[in-house]
């Protein structure tokens, strides 16, 4: 079936540094890809998305590339800052098979960046 | 626009007692879903309703019932609230079922049951 892990958190940051939350998944076919960011006490938005393979999401200095022979969809930032502090989810989404759209998460990773 | 709207934002129950969760979308979006959210677990889906018309289960129905009360709107019911139930709750709304569009998510409702 199909499934998707992040690693574990918390991730805790010093201002400025660089920043990698590692995404893998196991899916029939060809998924579409998603970064979803929690901030703390508000619903899930959408920072980045990637429908096919080797194509790279990107939004407010946020990048992930769709590696299908990893079946990886790494998030990086060149910089954190103190406001990037928040609940991010890998999720995948295999339409077409079954029609349902529904999305598949993995279980967060917390980052929280330092001053 | 106001998006993906719920109501209530928390809500503390007795164990047994039933409520209702509403969701409303002004996106004219096809299709909603319902997930919860519990620590360690990331979104687990509940039930869905990818058009009008239709609503189906997700990962975790047991407990929960749903209902499209039309275009807009889908809300979700629980009978007989249990502790297991605790619990944040997120309504989404996306375009199509079948196209990979965004999902947009409500702002949640946090549910105790004591």
């Amino acid at each position: 079936g199909n499934s998707v892990t992040q690693m574990e958190g918390p991730v805790t940051l010093s201002e400025e540094a660089f920043l990698t939350i590692n995404c893998t998944y196991t899916a029939t076919g060809y998924p579409s890809l998603f970064w979803y960011v929690q901030y703390p006490g508000e619903g899930l938005q959408l920072l980045l998305k990637a429908t096919k393979a080797d194509d790279k999401g990107s939004n407010k200095g946020f990048e992930a590339t769709y590696r299908k022979e990893t079946t990886s969809f790494h998030l990086e930032k060149g910089s954190v800052q103190v406001s990037d502090s928040a609940v991010y989810f890998c999720a995948l989404d295999a339409p077409g098979s079954s029609n349902t759209g529904k999305l598949i998460f993995g279980q967060g990773t917390t980052l929280q960046v330092k001053p | 626009n106001a998006g993906v709207t719920q109501t209530p934002k928390f809500q503390v129950l007795k164990t047994g007692q039933s409520m209702t969760l509403q969701c409303a979308q002004d996106m004219n979006h096809n299709s909603m879903y319902w997930y919860r959210q519990d620590p360690g677990m990331g979104l687990r889906l509940i039930y869905y309703s990818a058009s009008e018309g239709t609503t189906d289960k997700g990962e975790v129905p047991n407990g929960y019932n749903v209902s499209r009360l039309n275009k807009r709107e889908f809300s979700l019911r629980l009978e007989s609230a249990a502790p297991s139930q605790t619990s944040v709750y997120f309504c989404a709304s996306r375009f199509r079922a079948n196209l990979p569009d965004t999902q947009y998510f409500g702002p949640g409702t946090r549910l105790t049951v004591l």
